[in-house]
């Protein structure tokens, strides 16, 4: 059984289209993380929210937000995306933060920009 | 800075053979390592980390301060072994992990 799932698997849009990926999880983990991971990089983290607080990550570019409407769901939206932005992004949660609590991801998204 | 490094892309084995997976870390502080696994058309999932000291599908992990390394090894490899495996650090201040870029073994019959 999916405990997190991400929606689409596949997303196609066009240069400086917004657009929005969904995870959501039926985990009722605290923590939600997205990571972006581009062809042959290891995945880097974006952002998290524990619970309803974000945290961002210093080097996150500006185009890209999040909302964590409710425990389940998180979104990523993506302002106006470039080409450099098309890449796997992986959805994951964890019950609370720390080395005991292990990630558990979704399949990802795949976005590719025209 | 923290920083993982996996220095092979590719690892190509066969049925039987032993198999380690390189991991080498950069972090000033006390580390807390991991191994995921990603098998194919499956999603990314934890095999082991180091403080669980555990064997987990016939794969162990030692870390080693002194060379700053934490390899994953196993004696025997077996096909349903073929996978990318991402050796991670995680950052005990943000509480975040980190990631190196992946290593893909292929196990022949």
């Amino acid at each position: 059984d999916a405990m997190v799932i991400q929606n689409p698997r596949y997303q196609v849009t066009q240069f400086g289209k917004p657009v929005t990926l969904s995870c959501s999880q039926t985990l009722n983990h605290n923590v939600m993380y997205w990571y972006q991971q581009k062809s042959s990089q290891a995945p880097k983290l974006l952002f998290h929210y524990y619970d309803k607080d974000f945290n961002n990550e210093a080097d996150t570019p500006d185009n890209f937000q999040s909302r964590r409407p409710n425990t389940s769901f998180c979104f990523l939206d993506i302002r106006s995306p470039g080409l450099g932005d098309a890449a796997m992004y992986l959805c994951a949660t964890s019950r609370d933060q720390g080395s005991n609590q292990p990630q558990h991801f979704g399949d990802g998204t795949r976005l590719s920009i025209l | 800075a923290q920083r993982v490094t996996q220095p092979e892309k590719l690892l190509s084995v066969f049925k039987g053979a032993p198999v380690e997976l390189k991991c080498n870390y950069s972090y000033s502080g006390s580390p807390e390592l991991f191994w995921y696994v990603q098998y194919s058309r499956q999603r990314l999932q934890l095999l082991l980390r180091h403080i669980s000291r555990e064997s987990i599908k016939g794969f162990t992990a030692d870390l080693n301060k002194g060379e700053t390394s934490f390899h994953l090894k196993k004696p025997f490899a077996q096909e349903e072994d073929s996978a990318m495996y991402y050796c991670a650090l995680m950052n005990t201040g943000f509480q975040k992990l980190v990631f190196g870029t992946g290593t893909r073994l292929l196990v022949s019959p």
